[in-house]
């Protein structure tokens, strides 16, 4: 089968740097997205790797490794509207989308 | 520029009564659309996509139905809802054609009570 594996909830510091991991085992692949979901909100997206390496867009990175089935996020410079979960969610083999449960990001003061 | 528009934001309904959300999207044409259900705590679940009008794929055998009349528009709905319906569904699109890097544009979501 199908799946994404990603922390439940994590918990980091205003202005440190935190990150999120997700690992897959997917029918085929055809690419990595990240979205943020602030509660009560829709996803927005924030990332797209298909090739391996690592991606930066401001204060947020993400890195993929397709051998190893394996991506982050970085997030630095944390601030409190960061708190949010985090979705990985990997392209198949078919073009349909498969969503990990999310990681639910905690921003203490 | 493309937008999404979802409504209603909220709905509380009773077991057994009908449902029908509905989605329009504007700035682009023959998008890829979905209909999703995200449970709480849980990831999402994809319940229908269509690339063209009329042409819907169902991914759940349940008792939703979604229709496709236009282009733009993208239409969930229940005969009669169960409590199980309950739920944050979302709608989104991407451009049309298989491709790696479509990204989905989600609407605001539709949270949905059933009592």
């Amino acid at each position: 089968g199908q799946n994404i594996d990603q922390p439940t909830e994590m918990t980091a510091t205003e202005g440190a740097i935190v990150q999120i991991n997700c690992t897959y085992q997917t029918s085929g692949f055809n690419g990595l997205f990240w979205y943020q979901q602030h509660a009560g909100e829709a996803p927005t997206f924030l990332s797209y790797n298909v090739l391996d390496g690592l991606e930066e867009k401001g204060r947020f990175s993400s890195f993929l490794s397709r051998s190893k089935g394996y991506s982050y996020l970085l997030l630095k410079e944390l601030q409190m509207k960061d708190s949010a979960s985090y979705l990985c969610a990997v392209m198949d083999s078919n073009y349909q989308l498969i969503w990990g449960a999310g990681t639910k990001l905690i921003i203490k003061p | 520029s493309q937008t999404i528009h979802q409504w209603p934001a909220t709905l509380v309904q009773p077991v057994g009564s009908p449902l029908s959300l509905e989605c329009t999207v504007e700035g682009t044409s023959n998008p890829n659309l979905y209909w999703y259900r995200q449970a709480a705590g849980r990831g999402l679940q994809l319940l229908f996509y269509s690339v063209g009008i009329g042409q819907i794929s169902s991914e759940v055998p349940q008792n939703l139905s979604a229709s496709r009349p236009q282009d733009r528009q993208f239409i969930l709905s229940s005969k009669k809802l169960l409590l199980s319906d309950s739920g944050f569904y979302l709608c989104a699109w991407s451009k049309g054609g298989p491709s790696g890097a479509n990204v989905l544009t989600f609407g605001a979501g539709s949270r949905l009570t059933v009592l």
